[in-house]
């Protein structure tokens, strides 16, 4: 049972190109968590979906950023036009229900860098 | 003030002490994660705790949800055990992190 996958691991990217990347869940989990790792800081929330719904996009920037979840395929978080200060990890993760209880499992990451 | 506050931000210890990282939080929670991250970046899933206390292997993660604290003991350390110690509370279904604990076990 393969976990939470994350692609590219490391993804390098000019101003104003589009960064996309991809999180597939754990088999059977319908939620998936967006989170970002600014340098040396915390993890913060961006978005959580599930399959074809964006149910909370309360930590996801105004402009630029769009995230989705297709009833087939991976999560895509996708940056437009990205700029030096999207430099960061995005985390995913997976559960496979909303309970509060439940476990969230983690990808090992996407390291963005914008030159 | 921060939701989630850990301390200490750093600590840096011999080989075969006995760790506690410790966590506070000021809001409803129905579950705490300590999660590690390696210097790689990677994140693993260390505990999730709603009451009581929890053990895996040298690892051993308690909680006291009346004085809203939890804390992460490591026993006999190692070099291994050196990563950032993160401590998240779930709150609804959002998690809110603290800014995590650096650890470094010298030889």
């Amino acid at each position: 049972n393969a976990g939470v996958m994350q692609n590219p691991r490391h993804l390098v990217r000019r101003r104003g190109q589009e960064a996309r990347l991809r999180c597939s869940p754990m088999k059977g989990h319908s939620h998936v968590y967006w989170y970002r790792q600014l340098p040396e800081e915390g993890l913060k929330f961006m978005v959580y979906l599930q399959k074809e719904n964006i149910i909370d996009e309360s930590g996801m920037p105004k402009e630029r950023f769009s995230a989705e979840f297709p009833k087939e395929g991976p999560s895509i978080l996708r940056i437009q036009q990205v700029v030096r200060g999207d430099s960061a990890a995005y985390f995913c993760a997976s559960s496979p229900w909303k309970s509060s209880y439940n476990e969230q499992f983690f990808g090992p990451g996407t390291r963005l860098t914008v030159l | 003030k921060n939701e989630v506050e850990q301390s200490p931000q750093n600590l840096t210890a011999q080989e075969g002490e006995f760790i506690t990282i410790n966590c506070s939080y000021s809001v409803g929670i129905s579950a705490l994660h300590w999660l590690q991250q390696h210097p790689g970046g990677g994140i693993v899933s260390l505990f999730m705790l709603s009451s009581g206390k929890k053990k895996h292997g040298r690892l051993i993660a308690t909680i006291n949800i009346q004085e809203k604290h939890s804390s992460l003991h490591i026993t006999a350390s190692h070099p291994r055990d050196s990563a950032v110690y993160i401590c998240a509370v779930r709150s609804n279904y959002q998690l809110i992190w603290g800014a995590g604990t650096k650890l470094i076990i010298k030889p």
